[in-house]
């Protein structure tokens, strides 16, 4: 069976470009995380959709950045006018269920790195 | 707010040894899981073992094995006989309710063994 999958893997954009990151996560699987991850440093937790709905998105950095889910099953994190901060490992994980319940284990997928010149 | 800390930056064996990473965490919360994950260098986070808060007995899988230590907040993990292929980065992560399933990470041991 297929994993999480991300695309592009290697992304660079000039500083003030927009980019869109997507993420295939797991069929069926109702949980849907976005994670940032700088160099030498762990994963940050971004925003979490719950199918389509974003029910958590307080650790976007700033209102540059936007994700959606639409369908509740393929998501896009978007960054718009990208700065050389944003620069990162950007991390999606589905899991099989939502919150509240016993826990369920994060898949995660290869990441896209993101680079800004 | 929850915090895990992982002391350790980068450490380094040779093949054979024995080796301990360190993983002390802070929360709140009452329930809670803890997680470790390796991170090779092709970047997909791997899923190694999560521990529920009110379970502390040690768990022992193949080569790895874990610690569990509520009264010091600590989840270590040790490698026996550690092998050139567990070189990677490795996470300790705590998840909890007020959180509502994400995690949150340490910042990460890389782990070298040398043949």
């Amino acid at each position: 069976g297929a994993g999480v999958s991300q695309s592009p893997r290697y992304k660079v954009a000039k500083r003030g470009q927009d980019v869109a990151l997507r993420c295939d996560p797991i069929s069926g699987h109702v949980s849907l995380f976005w994670y940032q991850q700088a160099l030498g440093q762990g994963p940050e937790f971004l925003t979490y959709f719950q199918n389509e709905a974003q029910l958590d998105k307080s650790g976007l950095p700033s209102d540059r950045f936007f994700a959606e889910r639409p369908e509740g099953s393929v998501s896009t994190l978007k960054i718009q006018r990208t700065q050389q901060e944003d620069s990162a490992v950007y991390l999606c994980a589905s899991s099989l269920r939502g919150p509240g319940l016993a826990w369920n284990e994060q898949f995660f997928g290869p990441g896209t790195r993101l680079t800004v010149l | 707010a929850q915090k895990v800390t992982q002391a350790q930056t980068e450490i380094s064996v040779v093949e054979k040894e024995d080796v301990t990473l360190d993983c002390v965490y802070e929360t709140r919360d009452t329930t809670y899981y803890l997680f470790w994950y390796k991170q090779p260098p092709s970047g997909e986070l791997v899923f190694l073992i999560r521990r529920n808060s009110f379970d502390e007995q040690n768990e022992i899988s193949g080569r790895y094995s874990w610690n569990f230590q509520k009264s010091t907040s600590s989840f270590n993990f040790t490698i026996t006989a550690s092998q050139v292929v567990d070189s990677a980065v490795y996470f300790c992560a705590l998840s909890g309710p007020t959180n509502a399933g994400k995690s949150t990470f340490g910042d990460g041991t890389t782990l070298t063994v040398k043949p």
